[in-house]
């Protein structure tokens, strides 16, 4: 595996549900992102870690709840989520947590019915 | 609060047919300014980091400018494989302070 990785790639859930997304970096990064991308809307940064420490959250609700156990995997842990949850979630790393030229994996598409 | 707007929301271009797409911002102190491609089922892909007013970035076809009030990317002679939503974000002001546009979808004809 090369780059960044995201499982699964679909995913429908019911509000009730728990699940979690994977991510995983195979280019020695030490900094890692979730983002959310919803039709017609500018992507939505949510969560940063840098050296496994959490050192941004954008007020994400605490319905999604980040762990990033190492350097080279980030999960994203989703509980009782809501319809409008419903969206692209990418996962990026970059080579340290202030740089902007980010590699992002495929994408989780998730629908909350 | 940070406002970045791309334009146009579509472009259709005929193949060779050179074009500029568009990012105009409003921020409080900027530290850079990215551009991105996003394929139809995939994350964004890096493109260029321009950092101040005069800068300019090249890759293939594409090249980024920038002034002090917004950003264009310019597509030379474009072909059908650079079909793509093209994605504009500034960092600026505080640390990790990341504003993404709506993007420009690109279509080429051949």
């Amino acid at each position: 595996e090369t780059g960044v990785t995201q499982t699964p790639r679909h995913l429908v859930m019911g509000m009730t549900n728990k699940k979690s997304l994977k991510c995983e970096q195979h280019l020695g990064h030490n900094a890692m992102y979730w983002y959310k991308q919803s039709a017609k809307k500018p992507l939505e940064l949510m969560f940063v870690y840098n050296f496994k420490e959490q050192t941004e959250n954008n007020s994400v609700p605490s319905r999604f709840s980040p762990e990033c156990p190492n350097s080279s995997h980030l999960f994203l842990h989703l509980h009782t989520l809501q319809p409008e949850d419903s969206a692209l979630y990418l996962c990026a790393s970059s080579i340290k947590d202030n740089s902007y030229e980010q590699y992002f994996g495929p994408g989780t598409r998730l629908t909350v019915t | 609060e940070d406002q970045v707007t791309q334009s146009p929301e579509a472009l259709r271009l005929q193949e060779g047919e050179s074009s500029s797409l568009n990012c105009s911002y409003t921020v409080s102190g900027l530290r850079g300014l990215f551009w991105y491609r996003q394929d139809p089922g995939k994350g964004p892909e890096f493109l260029f980091t321009l950092y101040s007013a005069g800068e300019e970035k090249e890759k293939e076809r594409l090249k980024a400018t920038l002034t002090k009030k917004e950003s264009f990317l310019h597509i030379t002679a474009p072909k059908p494989e650079d079909s793509a939503t093209y994605l504009c974000a500034v960092l600026s002001g505080g640390y990790q302070k990341v504003t993404f546009g709506t993007g420009t979808k690109l279509q080429v004809i051949p």
